[in-house]
Formats: C-alpha cells, sequence, structure tokens
C-alpha cells in the first residue's frame, strides 16, 4: 500500500524552529517528486514547498522562502521540511504529497500530487 | 505567487451540471497546461480529480472533465451525485518551480 505518514508536528513559539519529517513506503520513493501543502484551521490549501527525485528543481510559496528548507533522503525514503523563524501565520496541518506522473504523456511528475498523508499539525504561538 | 481565483461556493441539484472557474494570470494559468483539480472531503487528505488540464487518473469518474481558455480554467460535474458535495482547488504551474493554488470552491448538492 502506498503511504505517506507525516511527524515532527507540535506547539512551538513564534521564532522557534522545527522539522517535519514524511515516511514514505509502497513506492519507489527516489522515481518521484515529493512537496509539501499546508491548510490553514478553515482555510484553503497554500503549496510550501516542492522538490524533484534528485533535487534538480525546488521551489518555495514566497510566504515561507528563506525560512523554511526542503530536502529528502531517498535512501530512508523520507522528506523533511526545516522551518525557521515560525509566526504564528504558519500555523497550519502540513501535508506531505507524492508527485503524479503520466507515463503516456511523459509529462513531468512535479506539477501534480496523487498520494497524500493525513498531515501533522504545527501551531505557532506563545 | 498570488491564489488562483474561485468562486467560493457553488451549488447544484442530484443530475444536474455545475461548472466551477478558477483564474489565474499569464504567468501561471494561461502559460502553462500545468493545470489540476483537487476534491477535499471534510477532514480527509485532498484527492487529484484532473491533471494537465483536462486528464482523469485512473478511477476518477469521466463525469469530472477539465478545461482552459485563456487565463481561466474549469471543472465542470456532470450527472452530479451526493458525493460529490466537497471542496474543490484548482492548481497551476507558474514558473520557477513554484505551484500555486486556488482558494478553493465549496460545492453543495442541493
Amino acid at each position: 500500500e502506498v503511504q505517506l505518514v507525516e511527524s515532527g508536528g507540535g506547539l512551538v513559539q513564534p521564532g522557534r524552529s522545527l522539522r517535519l519529517s514524511c515516511a514514505a513506503s509502497g513506492f519507489t520513493f527516489d522515481d518521484y517528486a515529493m512537496h509539501w501543502v499546508r491548510q490553514a484551521p478553515g482555510k484553503g490549501l497554500e503549496w510550501v514547498s516542492g522538490m524533484s527525485w534528485n533535487g534538480g528543481r525546488i521551489g518555495y510559496a514566497d510566504s515561507v522562502k528563506g525560512r523554511f528548507t526542503i530536502s529528502r533522503d531517498n535512501a530512508k525514503n523520507s522528506l523533511y521540511l526545516q522551518m525557521n523563524s515560525l509566526r504564528a501565520e504558519d500555523t497550519a496541518l502540513y501535508y506531505c504529497a507524492k508527485g503524479y506522473a503520466d507515463s503516456g504523456s511523459g509529462s513531468s511528475d512535479y506539477y501534480y500530487m496523487d498520494v497524500w498523508g493525513k498531515g501533522t499539525t504545527v501551531t505557532v504561538s506563545s | 505567487q498570488s491564489a488562483l481565483t474561485q468562486p467560493p461556493s457553488a451549488s447544484g441539484s442530484p443530475g444536474q451540471s455545475v461548472t466551477i472557474s478558477c483564474t489565474g494570470t499569464s504567468r501561471d494559468v494561461g502559460d502553462y497546461n500545468y493545470v489540476s483539480w483537487y476534491q477535499q472531503h471534510p477532514g480527509k487528505a485532498p484527492k487529484l480529480m484532473i491533471y494537465e488540464v483536462n486528464k482523469r487518473p485512473s478511477g476518477v469518474p469521466d463525469r469530472f472533465s477539465g478545461s482552459k481558455s485563456g487565463n481561466t480554467a474549469s471543472l465542470t460535474v456532470s450527472g452530479l451525485q451526493a458525493e460529490d458535495e466537497a471542496d474543490y482547488y484548482c492548481s497551476s504551474y507558474a514558473g520557477s518551480n513554484n505551484l500555486v493554488f486556488g482558494g478553493g470552491t465549496k460545492l453543495t448538492v442541493l
């Protein structure tokens, strides 16, 4: 079964740091791009960051650029998000998501997400 | 990286069709065919429904279809069913390895 399990969330004070992890199983992790997407309470989805299978493509939302760093360890089938200088507006449920590739069209797997975890909650508050 | 614009709500009766719009700019929706749609039921993770403007992943009913004209993409749900009631989000590639979501549309089946 294809599965993504996020961990590392919690309550943290403004200005502090937190590192999220995403453990992947059931698929060849190093074949796919991976993303972090967050959803503030009662709000919509916000793409946070993405990374291609080999790290050759990395992107960040303007709202987190310079504060968050995405990384992956293909040997451990894991994706990470290092979050520094946290703000109240970073409070959200953080999802890890796997890139989707249509092998027939040959398009990149970076643009879509077909498997999502259940998310880990980050609360930034004093 | 401004969020794509979606109507906050849409509705239709069972069996009817409903279309949800997603308006971006010439730097995202208008410039790339990398538009996707996600369905999210309350308390659940999103599900990919449409990718590359109008393609359906395996297992998604053909009642769901997508299109694009200029800077606006659309999702049409035909033959509405009770289980289609959910939040729907569009997404587009915005260049420079960035993705952007729409604000979401709550679809109500009357």
